[in-house]
This record gives structure tokens, sequence and C-alpha cells, in this order.
């Protein structure tokens, strides 16, 4: 099973809304990210958890809140965005977080839109 | 700052033609993976190949790692409708104790019935 799950599938929120997007898998990965992906564009890291822990932020703005509360689940909390982060969220997750080979697989995305 | 060169960005062709697709770097990369994403969707690891030189295939496509670790390629023979999507490439990257995945722009394929 190389099945990572992501819900939901679109969001649409205000800029004063607040929102989760959650993300699992059950492949017994330790590492889990999240990436933003704009049209015609590569994904973005975000976040890096290993271990349950957070490894990297790569300088995203505080409106976005990451959380593992286990090692299968990942979210995302979202407060206060702009138009701009309107872009495809992916979730995806790997054996490690530090290994050679470095596959991440890929969740099919949360479509989010900010009005 | 570590770059990784994707090319043709966009490429439209008749089913049946062959075609391949680049990604080069001026950094040497741990492993290269390749990805193909379908509109909405999340990238689907297609193959990862880690040793320079090393050659893999995957039915019609066959994936190409230099024998530096700093280039790779995609070919697809006599291609399909069903191969049209984008196509991402994604270097894993050791710089110092940071581990990280440099992505080329990706190829979005077309091929036309």
């Amino acid at each position: 099973d190389t099945e990572v799950t992501q819900t939901p599938k679109h969001l649409v929120m205000g800029m004063t809304n607040k929102k989760s997007l959650k993300c699992e898998q059950h492949m017994g990965h330790r590492a889990m990210y999240w990436y933003k992906q704009k049209a015609k564009k590569p994904p973005e890291l975000m976040f890096v958890y290993s271990y349950e822990k957070l490894s990297i932020n790569e300088s995203v703005p505080s409106r976005f809140s990451p959380e593992c509360p286990n090692s299968s689940l990942l979210n995302l909390h979202l407060h206060a965005l702009q138009p701009e982060d309107s872009a495809l969220y992916l979730c995806a997750s790997s054996q490690g977080y530090l290994t050679v080979t470095y596959e991440q697989y890929f969740g099919p995305g949360t479509r989010l839109t900010v009005t | 700052t570590q770059l990784l060169e994707q090319s043709p960005q966009f490429l439209s062709i008749q089913e049946g033609e062959n075609l391949t697709v680049y990604c080069n770097s001026s950094s040497v990369f741990s492993s290269l993976q390749w990805y193909r994403q379908e509109p909405g969707e999340g990238p689907v690891l297609l193959v990862t190949v880690v040793t320079g030189g090393e050659v893999k295939k995957l039915k019609r496509l066959t994936f190409q790692f230099g024998d530096a670790r700093k280039d790779s390629s995609l070919h697809i023979t006599a291609a399909q409708p069903g191969d049209t999507g984008l196509y991402l490439c994604a270097g894993a990257s050791e710089e110092g104790s940071n581990y990280q995945l440099i992505w080329g722009a990706g190829t979005k394929l077309i091929i036309k019935p």
C-alpha cells in the first residue's frame, strides 16, 4: 500500500476563516511533508516532519501552522490566508528523512481557493 | 543555489513518436527521482536512479542517470495518449546536514492520437 490520503479534495475559504487540511499515511513512513504547488510549477517545500518533530520550515508565513499528532497523521492549519495562497497543497511521506534514495509518495492534494 | 534544469518545458507530439526529456545540473545528486503528475492530482513516483550510469526501464519508458550523477534523461518509445501529463525530475541533494529535493521545472507532455 503506497497510498497517502488527503482531505478535503477542494476547499474554498474567506480571508478571515480558519480551516485545516489533513493528511494520512499507513506505510510506516517516519517523514512527512507539506508542499505548495502553483499551476504549471513544481512543488515548493513548506514543512518537513521527521519522527513527528518539525525538521524544516522553509520560511513559511505564520498563517500556515503544521501539526503532526502521530506518525501517520499530518495537519496544516490555515488562518487569515491571502488570495495569493490559493494553490494545490500536497502532502507527501517517505521512509525516512535522511535517506539516500529519498523517495517521496504524494497524496492527491487539496485544491485551496482563498476568496 | 542548486538548480536542476529540465527541458523541454513543453512537448506536443503524435502517438507513436519517440521523445526524450532531460534534467541537467552542475551539482551532484545522491539520487534522482522521476514523477508524473496529472492535472489536479499529486505527483506519482515513476522511478529512482541512484548509481552513476544506471539505466532503468519501465515498459516503454527508459530512465538514465549520468555517470557523474549530475544529469538524467527520460526516453519514451512509441508514445501513447496515456503518457500525457507533467513529468518532473527531482534530485536528492546533501548540502552540509541539510537534505532536500531539488525540483526541475517540469515538462508538460501532450500525446495526440
